[in-house]
C-alpha cells in the first residue's frame, strides 16, 4: 500500500532562514508526488507536483521540491522564509489505481511558523 | 476562477441527526471527493465519485454515505451523527487529467 510520512509536525524558522519540510513515500509503482499548502481558513491549493521528468521540481511562492528515488524522499524547500509562508503543508502521493480518478493520500501535515 | 463550494462553513449538530454536507463545482469535474481533515492525521479519504452515481469507499467510509445525482454535486451524508464525527471537512474535485485536486474551504462540524 502506498502511504506517506512528514517528519515533524511542527516546524519553527526565522524570517530570511531556509525552509526544509521533510516528506517520504512507500509506493509499489513510481509515484506521482504533490505538495499541497493550506493557509489558515481556507482549503489546500496546489504548490508543486512531480509526475515524471526532472526530479527537481520548481513551484509557486519559491518554494521547490527534489524526488530522489534511492531516498524514497520528495523534501520541500525554500532558500528564504517570509512571514506569509505560516501555514500548514501537506505532501501526498496518488493512490494505486487512481491514474484515472486522481485519488490522493496526504501525509499528516507540517505547520511551519516563520518568526520575525 | 474555478471554484468548489462548500455549502457552509461552520455547522453545529447534534448526536444522533441526520447531517448533509453540500459541495458544488463549477469545472465540469468527472471525480469528487470528500476528506475529513483532524490535526495529526492529516487529510483522510472518506468516498469518492468518478462519475454520476458512481462512487467508491475510500479509507474511513464508516458512518457516512454520499450521493452524486447531479455532475456538478457531490453531498457526504452522516446518518446518525456522532461526537467523533466532529472534524473539518474538506471536498475536492479534478478533472481528466486529474494532475490537480482543487479544494474547497472546508465546513467545520461539531457534533455535541
Amino acid at each position: 500500500a502506498q502511504s506517506v510520512t512528514q517528519l515533524g509536525s511542527h516546524v519553527s524558522v526565522s524570517e530570511g532562514a531556509l525552509v526544509l519540510l521533510r516528506c517520504n513515500y512507500s509506493s509499489s509503482v513510481p509515484p506521482y508526488l504533490f505538495w499541497y499548502v493550506q493557509y489558515p481558513n481556507q482549503g489546500l491549493q496546489l504548490l508543486l507536483k512531480y509526475t515524471t521528468g526532472a526530479t527537481l521540481v520548481k513551484g509557486i511562492n519559491g518554494f521547490e521540491a527534489e524526488f530522489k528515488k534511492s531516498e524514497t524522499s520528495f523534501h520541500l524547500t525554500k532558500p528564504s522564509a517570509h512571514m506569509s509562508d505560516a501555514a500548514e503543508y501537506f505532501c501526498a502521493v496518488r493512490g494505486p489505481g487512481s491514474s484515472n480518478t486522481g485519488k490522493l493520500i496526504f501525509g499528516q501535515g507540517t505547520t511551519l511558523q516563520v518568526k520575525p | 476562477d474555478v471554484k468548489v463550494t462548500q455549502s457552509s462553513r461552520y455547522l453545529v449538530k447534534r448526536t444522533g441527526e441526520k447531517v448533509f454536507l453540500e459541495c458544488v463545482q463549477d469545472m465540469d469535474h468527472e471525480n469528487m471527493f470528500w476528506y475529513r481533515q483532524d490535526p495529526g492525521l492529516g487529510l483522510r479519504l472518506i468516498y469518492f465519485s468518478y462519475d454520476v452515481k458512481m462512487k467508491e469507499k475510500g479509507d474511513i467510509p464508516e458512518g457516512y454515505s454520499v450521493s452524486r445525482e447531479k455532475k456538478e454535486r457531490f453531498s457526504l451524508i452522516l446518518e446518525s451523527a456522532s461526537t467523533n464525527q466532529t472534524s473539518m471537512y474538506l471536498c475536492a474535485s479534478t478533472g481528466r487529467s486529474n494532475e490537480k485536486l482543487f479544494f474547497g474551504s472546508g465546513t467545520q462540524l461539531s457534533v455535541l
